[in-house]
Parts: C-alpha cells; structure tokens; sequence
C-alpha cells in the first residue's frame, strides 16, 4: 500500500529540547516536503527537498532543520523548540512530474 | 494581502443542496491549481486538479478563470459525507515549487 508514514503523531514537549519527527514514503517521490498548520493561518511549507542531498527552504524555515540523506525519508529537526512552534505538522511527497501532493497523517506537536 | 483567498465559511447546508466556494489568487505566474479536501484533524487530501478548460469528476466541477484570477467548485447533490473543509491551491511550475493553500472553506452538510 501507497503511504506516507510520521512518527511520532502527538508529542508534548518542553523549550528546548530537541526533537525529530519523522516523515517515511513508500512511494518512490523525489519530492518531500514539510508544512506547519496553524488556525487562521492554513497550511505553510516550512521545507522542501527535490532529491537525496538536494533541499531548500520554503515560507516558514526559521527554526527548523531538514536533511534528505536517503530517497524515503525527510526527518523534521527542531534543534530548540519554542512555543510559537506548537503546531500540526505534515510531510508531503509527490513525484516531479507532477504537482498532485500526498501527505502524511500529521503530528500534533505542543512545546511547552 | 494572502496570496490565495478563500471565504472560511462555513457553508451551512441541507442534503441534496448545491454549493460553490470561489477561491482567488493574487499571482498571476500561477500555472497549476487544485482542490483539496480535509476532514477534520487529518490530512489534506487530493480532490480534483483545475484545468484550464474546467473539469468534472462525479458531482464535482471545478472551474479555472485566469482573467479573473480565480478558481472555483460546485458541489452538487451533497451527501453528509461531503462535511469537510476544502483547501485552495496554486502554485508556479518549475524546479522552486513552493504551492500556497488557501485557509480553507468550512462546508457542513446537514440532514
């Protein structure tokens, strides 16, 4: 089955204590990307990677580390979480051929 | 002033109702656009891309007006499972592909 996976989905955290989430697809995508959704705000692309080794910023990078070291994963690294980073976050894959985007389940992150 | 609009709504309506949501774009390099619906606390989910000449799939028609910079959706015969919001996107082609999703429209299909 075709599937983008997170891990963890929820996590509850303090400042500063680094976290990683993970973002896994099966699907073969070159592309990966990660989005933060915020109420009144909608969904905000925070980074992006269009091949192993190749990644680049998006809207909302401040903060926020990514690494494309092989094709299936994007982990989202958040050296010093602050509260203004308690979101919904999700990875995004989709092939270069095409715009049509599949995400993952999301994680809810709360930093305290 | 966002690049992608959208009324949040919501958009009360009955069963068997038709609804339209307008979603406008301020970038007029934009070349792709697309609906997408989410339920809620869950991922976004692919529901149709706009082509320039209007597409259909099922009860679903979206519509593309690049003169007007806007995109649209019908939504026709409404079923209870149509309850979601649905997000607006457009996005410039190329290597920096960067889409911009709208903030959603809130429907709700009540019986």
């Amino acid at each position: 089955e075709a599937q983008v996976t997170q891990n963890p989905r929820y996590l509850i955290t303090v400042t500063g204590k680094k976290l990683t989430v993970t973002c896994s697809q099966n699907m073969n995508h070159e592309y990966m990307s990660w989005y933060r959704q915020d109420p009144g705000l909608g969904l905000r692309q925070i980074y992006y990677s269009m091949n192993v080794e190749v990644t680049d910023k998006g809207d909302v990078p401040e903060g926020y580390k990514v690494s494309r070291k092989e094709k299936r994963n994007f982990p989202l690294i958040l050296e010093s979480p602050s509260p203004n980073q308690t979101s919904l976050y999700f990875c995004a894959t989709r092939t270069m051929s095409s715009y049509e985007q599949y995400f993952g389940p999301g994680t809810r992150l709360t930093v305290t | 002033r966002k690049e992608v609009e959208q009324d949040p709504g919501p958009f009360n309506v009955p069963e068997g109702a038709t609804v339209a949501f307008n979603c406008t774009y301020s970038n007029s390099a934009s070349q792709s656009f697309f609906w997408y619906r989410q339920d809620c606390r869950k991922e976004p989910k692919l529901l149709m891309s706009v082509y320039s000449s209007g597409n259909e799939d099922g009860r679903f028609t979206a519509q593309l007006n690049r003169a007007s910079q806007y995109i649209s959706l019908l939504i026709r015969d409404s079923k209870l499972s149509d309850s979601a919001t649905y997000l607006c996107v457009s996005a410039r082609e190329g290597g920096s592909y960067i889409p911009t999703f709208g903030r959603g429209t809130s429907l709700i299909v009540h019986p």
